[in-house]
């Protein structure tokens, strides 16, 4: 079974600061794909941004980066000029390749950024 | 539509009652989950409909629990004999297809209470 640890429950940053989300991950996988999903207030989860575990190269996308270090089992996301509307629920998620498998959640870090 | 839409957005019942509750998909996508969201929690799995095969029903927690997909488009969520931990906002989120890879789209969510 995979597990999804964000032990982060609650992060503040300062507006135009960086801020980064901590992730671990437990599985036997070797293929699967990480995600990280927002849920601002009152508002519907959207993906923020995704990494394919065979790519070695970090995703990004514009202010938002991840650090993958795979034997670690680690996922951080990095928000990089935090903006006011950057403000929600952050989700990190795990899904192994091949085929249907369930996406395991973790229990999100809500992050709040201070003008 | 343009996007995951799910009604009610807010049901308050007696605890014993059934509630049901609905998820409008994106059109064209054939992979459909449930999830149930606790306050402080993550994401938790419920089922998943993915075109005419036969649903995963595994994450369903009690046998009061059930989820249909008619024609496969619009999928309704029953909770019988209601209970108050019951309590939580319960998402829909649908993908083009069963390959996890892709994203998932989520609705608004279905926000339940049970006195």
């Amino acid at each position: 079974a995979q597990t999804v640890t964000q032990s982060q429950p609650e992060m503040s940053v300062q507006e135009a600061e960086t801020v980064t989300l901590s992730c671990t991950y437990d599985t036997s996988e070797n293929n699967y794909y990480l995600f990280w999903y927002k849920q601002p207030p009152s508002r519907q989860m959207i993906l923020v941004i995704r990494q394919e575990a065979y790519k070695q190269q970090n995703a990004t996308e514009n202010r938002f980066s991840v650090n993958f270090q795979k034997a670690a089992k680690s996922f951080s996301l990095k928000i990089s000029d935090s903006q006011l509307g950057d403000t929600a629920m952050y989700f990190c998620a795990f899904t192994p390749s091949g085929g249907y498998q369930k996406v395991t959640f973790g229990t999100g870090t809500k992050l709040q950024v201070i003008p | 539509g343009a996007g995951v839409s799910q009604s009610p957005s807010n049901k308050v019942t007696e605890k014993g009652k059934d509630v049901e509750l609905r998820c409008d998909p994106i059109s064209g996508h054939t992979a459909l989950y449930w999830y149930r969201q606790s306050l402080g929690q993550g994401l938790e799995f419920l089922i998943y409909f993915q075109g005419n095969s036969a649903p995963d029903k595994s994450g369903l927690p009690s046998d009061r629990f059930s989820a249909e997909r008619t024609g496969g488009s619009v999928s309704t969520l029953t909770i019988q004999r209601t209970q108050q931990e019951d309590s939580a906002v319960y998402l829909c989120a649908t993908s083009k297809d069963r390959d996890l890879q892709n994203e998932q789209f989520f609705g608004p969510g279905t926000r339940l209470t049970v006195l």
